[in-house]
Formats: structure tokens, sequence, C-alpha cells
């Protein structure tokens, strides 16, 4: 079955600096790539995802790239702020039934 | 619209004991799941519904039961309660044609 890898598990950066997440994924079938946030307390929320025929999918100041070949996919988040602390899970998953697979997660603490 | 609820929030068991966790969604959704989160392991798919009447087996359902009698309710049943069950709970619910997953606030179980 398919395996999600997520690095890192932690990631500290100043306020405005840049941050980047990446998975990697096992099953070459796998074609829908999600990005959700978690704050504290609360459930997953989907941020962007990206699907196989796209390499690269923008929204403000996040952005999900996408490398099939070597079946890794990357968050990147720019002008970081506080509130994007929280912690980020990647996942995927194949067409048909949408079974998601998720990464460990990575806890993103912006400091001000 | 409330989205998807949980309940109880939090809840401690003994060893041995039994309990149900309710999950509501009001947005007419047909597929539903339950995973549980552990640090360190992301979420893992517990059981999931693609309709009324209909289970399926995820990742790791040993343990669990589930029953979806109603298209807007998924019950999650632990008949003999573990240590190992210490989890946080997470039900979620999506569209057919969509990938998206919406998640509820989480269960905080805890077994003595």
């Amino acid at each position: 079955g398919e395996n999600v890898e997520q690095h890192p598990s932690t990631l500290s950066v100043q306020e405005g600096d840049s941050a980047v997440i990446k998975c990697t994924y096992s099953d070459s079938a796998s074609n829908y790539f999600p990005w959700y946030k978690q704050e504290l307390g609360k459930g997953p929320q989907l941020i962007i995802d990206i699907r196989s025929n796209v390499g690269e999918k923008k929204d403000q100041r996040i952005a999900v790239t996408l490398n099939k070949t070597a079946k890794h996919f990357s968050l990147h988040i720019t002008e970081t702020q506080p509130e994007d602390s929280a912690v980020y899970f990647c996942a995927a998953s194949k067409t048909g039934f949408q079974k998601l697979v998720f990464g460990t997660g990575t806890r993103l603490l912006v400091s001000p | 619209n409330a989205g998807v609820t949980q309940t109880p929030k939090f809840r401690v068991l003994k060893t041995g004991q039994s309990m149900t966790l309710l999950c509501a969604q009001d947005m007419n959704h047909e597929y539903m799941y339950w995973y549980r989160q552990d640090p360190g392991m992301g979420l893992r798919l517990i059981h999931y519904s693609v309709g009324e009447g209909t289970t399926a087996k995820g990742e790791v359902p040993d343990g669990y039961n589930v029953s979806r009698l109603k298209k807007q309710n998924f019950l999650l049943g632990l008949e003999s309660a573990a240590p190992s069950q210490t989890s946080v709970y997470f039900c979620a619910s999506s569209y057919p044609s969509s990938h998206e997953q919406y998640f509820g606030p989480g269960t905080r179980l805890t077994v003595t």
C-alpha cells in the first residue's frame, strides 16, 4: 500500500521567512496530493491540493510543487506570519474512492 | 451549518469498558471516515463509509466497529477498550465528487 513520509517533523522560522515542508510517496498510481493545516485543538483543514497533471499550484502565500518522477511534493509558505503556526499534514490518494494516506505531520512555529 | 460535530469531546475509560463516539454532519455528504491521531504517526484511517448502510475497514480497524444507519451520522464503537486505544479520534466527511475531507474537532480518549 501507499506510504507517505514527511520532513521535517518540526520547523522553526522567523516571521517573514519562508518555510518548506517535503513529502515523498511510494505508490506511483497516486495522483492527488492535498495539504492540511491543523491548529491547536481543532481538526485538520484543507489549505491547498495538487493533482498529478499539474507541476505547481499557488494560492497567495502558499504553493505546492509536485515531481512525479521522483515521487515527492512540497509545501512552500512565503512571508510567514505567526498565525501560520500549526501542524501541517501532507497526504496522497488515487482516483476513485478518496482514501487518503497521511504523512506524520510537521509542527511549524513562526516567531515574531 | 455546524459542519462536522463529534460527541463527546473528552472521555476517560477503564480497560475493558465500552463506548460509542458519535459523528454528525449536516452537509449531506455521502462519504464519512473515522481516523485516529497519535503523536508521530499522523492520521490513520480506522473505518469509512461510502453511503448509508455501508461500512468498510481502513488501515487500523482492529478493536473498533462502526455503523452508518443514517446518512448524517457515523458511529464508532469500542467494545472492550484497551490502553493502546488512547488517542485523539477525528471524524471526517466528503462528497463523492470532491477529494476535500471536512474534519470534526476531535474526541480525546484516554484508556487507563
